[in-house]
């Protein structure tokens, strides 16, 4: 299976000031149709995950461009912009490029 | 709006079975699979599998073979889990989600206890 190694575990961070995030993966996420299989999810305290980006750098519906995502075909940096007040939770990287999906293990964004 | 509704929370003993619902509405039940997800307290996201929600087609990761068994009911646009002889370690939360993790339910919270 793909391990994904997220980096760090926790992040404090003051409203307003930026957030970043790593993931590492044991595998290359480039699918042979070029798509890089790497997605980003929030999970709010209570709540169930929300799909942040999609395809290494792509936002997904209704989250705002405060979020953005780049990377390699193995390294890849999740960045919080003017960190709010609602961006407090547990950030999960994943993959899709093959079975069986595997997420990271998560790091608890808090706010100072 | 697409919506993934799960059931309520159960609380059961073990060796006892557990049905878990995931009813679909805002989409074509049929266009979409229907991923499962376990999550243990504090723990990370673990796949356990999928249903192809056109052909009934399952697939279930390696740990997750034997007593969980996906089903559907596709005329009222939901998926199913189901977790016989439950054991101590089946405690968690389970999250049903579409195809592309897209969309995901509110979790259902097992709990298992004697």
């Amino acid at each position: 299976d793909i391990v994904l190694t997220q980096a760090p575990l926790s992040v404090s961070v003051t409203p307003g000031e930026s957030a970043s995030i790593s993931c590492r993966s044991s595998k290359s996420l480039l699918s042979s149709k070029g798509i890089t299989s790497l997605y980003w999810y929030l999970q709010r305290p209570g709540k169930s995950p929300q799909l942040l980006i999609y395809q290494m750098s792509n936002l997904a519906s209704g989250v705002p461009d405060r979020f953005s995502s780049s990377g390699s075909e193995t390294d890849f940096t999740l960045k919080i912009s003017k960190v709010e007040t609602e961006d407090v939770g547990v950030y999960y990287c994943g993959h899709r490029l093959e079975y069986p999906p595997t997420f990271g293990a998560g790091t608890k964004l808090e706010l100072k | 709006q697409i919506q993934l509704v799960q059931s309520g929370p159960e609380v059961k003993k073990p060796g006892e079975s557990v049905k878990i619902s995931c009813k679909a509405s805002g989409y074509t039940f049929t266009q979409a699979g229907m991923q499962w997800l376990k999550q243990a307290q504090g723990k990370s996201l673990k796949w356990m599998g999928w249903i192809n929600t056109n052909t009934g087609k399952t697939t279930y990761a390696a740990d997750f073979t034997g007593r969980f068994v996906f089903s559907l009911e596709t005329s009222a646009s939901t998926a199913y889990l189901q977790i016989t002889n439950l054991k101590n370690e089946d405690m968690a939360t389970y999250f049903c989600a579409r195809d592309y993790f897209d969309y995901w339910g509110q979790g259902v919270m097992v709990t298992v206890s004697s």
